[in-house]
């Protein structure tokens, strides 16, 4: 089945502790995005992927990190989590190296992770 | 200051009538206008496009249509089906961005039986 994969859905932690949300997807796309959604905000994208080591900074970089080694991975690292960063986060992926924009290339979405930082 | 905004947070539908849902814009250079609807505990998934060059762009039940001079667009939903409650996001793409969507904050749809 094509998808996305997230690990893990829910992570409670506390301020400091480095932690990676894992994302993972099966259908050999060029381009992987992180987002968090957050109440009255929607969707606010934090780093994206155009291919294997190519990564850029989207509206929300702030406290992340990623990495693109592989095509099929693009995790995110948070160094030292802190209460601001709790949130929904999702990755997506979407066929070609745009946004997921067009007619034939949505973004597909995995079923996302609720951080919480304490 | 959000560039793409539903104003509506939430919206209750009888089944069977119309849900229309609505989005405004404030930014003219956007060239694609997408509609992503979310069930609980799942992410966002793709529903219907429209190109900034049309007005209107049908796919079964679901209908949006663009008026560019107004900057404003709207889902419509008919006949209105249980499976439809949801959430549902606006979002857009900047003409000069191939790499990233403006979403707005979603609006709650709620079909009542």
């Amino acid at each position: 089945e094509a998808q996305v994969t997230q690990n893990p859905r829910y992570l409670i932690t506390v301020t400091g502790k480095k932690l990676t949300v894992t994302c993972s997807q099966n259908m050999n796309h060029e381009y992987m995005s992180w987002y968090r959604q957050d109440p009255g905000l929607g969707l606010r994208q934090i780093y994206y992927s155009m291919n294997v080591e190519v990564t850029d900074k989207g509206d929300v970089p702030e406290g992340y990190k990623v990495s693109r080694k592989e095509k099929r991975n693009f995790p995110l690292i948070l160094e030292s989590p802190s209460p601001n960063q709790t949130s929904l986060y999702f990755c997506a992926s979407s066929p070609d190296r745009q946004s997921g924009s067009s007619y034939n290339s949505p973004l597909h979405f995995g079923n996302g992770t609720r951080l919480t930082v304490t | 200051d959000q560039q793409v905004k539903q104003n509506s947070p939430s919206l209750s539908v009888q089944e069977g009538r119309i849900s229309i849902l609505n989005c405004d814009y404030t930014n003219s250079m956007f060239d694609y206008f997408l509609w992503y609807k979310k069930y609980p505990a799942e992410g966002p998934t793709f529903l219907i496009s429209i190109s900034s060059i049309k007005d209107k762009n049908e796919d079964g039940r679901f209908t949006v249509f663009l008026n560019k001079s107004a900057k404003h667009l709207s889902l419509h939903i008919v006949p209105s089906q249980p499976g439809d409650s949801a959430v549902y996001f606006c979002a857009a793409r900047p003409m000069d961005s191939n790499y990233q969507l403006i979403w707005g904050a979603g609006t709650k749809l709620i079909i009542k039986p």
